[in-house]
């Protein structure tokens, strides 16, 4: 159903840096819907990570950064410690209703 | 401080009907919209669909139109998420989450959630 792409799974080695790239289309991110990010720890609600392609809310380490172009965005982590691992959704807007990235599971090797 | 606190979990029988709640407190209600996300076991976020309570202005993502009603109560500052027959296929956990700002929630991120209601419907 989800019209936003994600790759399934990434991983990286304490420190190293990640990238998890989400991939929209012309009614959608390409057509100038803002995309954020949500990390989402099971057993716990998810939370926003990135708001408005690249903004970071209050107590969200500068470690995690976004982006976005044409019709895909990104989001960067640095630094990557244990405590990231868990699942990260882009979200935007498709003519007007929201929508979800398929999810991205990152492992912290 | 600003918090969506969601009714308790939920077991159901198929094609029974059902209301989940989300208490919202903190913020001025009215004025920013609401909405609802769910998870399926081993599955992603969807989105349902979202409201406005001020005027009751309720946007459905197109696989939900007709199969849920989103509702508010600006008097108790409440939003629900309502199945007139439920199906197996419902089994899910919903969210009951709020846009970052007032003005168009499709500017915006979700950066309130509520902890979750798991709904179980068994056939």
């Amino acid at each position: 159903q989800s019209v936003l792409t994600q790759p399934p799974s990434v991983s990286g080695a304490p420190g190293q840096r990640v990238t998890i790239s989400c991939s929209g289309s012309s009614s959608n991110i390409g057509a100038n819907y803002n995309v954020h990010w949500y990390q989402h720890v099971p057993g716990t609600a998810p939370k926003l990570l990135i708001s408005t392609n690249t903004h970071r809310p209050s107590g969200v380490p500068d470690r995690f950064s976004g982006s976005k172009s044409g019709t895909s965005a990104s989001l960067a982590i640095t630094g990557l410690q244990a405590e990231d691992e868990g699942d990260y959704y882009c979200q935007s807007y498709d003519s007007g209703l929201g929508v979800f990235g398929t999810g991205t599971k990152l492992t912290v090797l | 401080e600003v918090q969506l606190v969601q009714s308790g979990a939920e077991v159901k029988k198929s094609g029974e009907s059902l209301k989940i709640s989300c208490k919202a407190s903190g913020y001025r209600f009215s004025t920013y919209w609401i909405g609802w996300v769910r998870q399926r076991p081993g599955r992603g976020l969807e989105w349902l669909g979202i409201i406005f309570p001020f005027d009751s202005d309720v946007r459905y993502s197109p696989p939900f139109q007709g199969q849920v009603t989103i509702s508010a109560d600006k008097s108790i500052t409440t939003a629900y998420l309502q199945w007139r027959s439920l199906k197996a296929s419902d089994t899910a956990m919903y969210y009951c989450v709020r846009a970052e700002d007032t003005g168009s929630y499709y500017f915006y991120g979700l950066n309130v959630w509520g902890q979750g209601t798991t709904v179980t419907v068994s056939s």
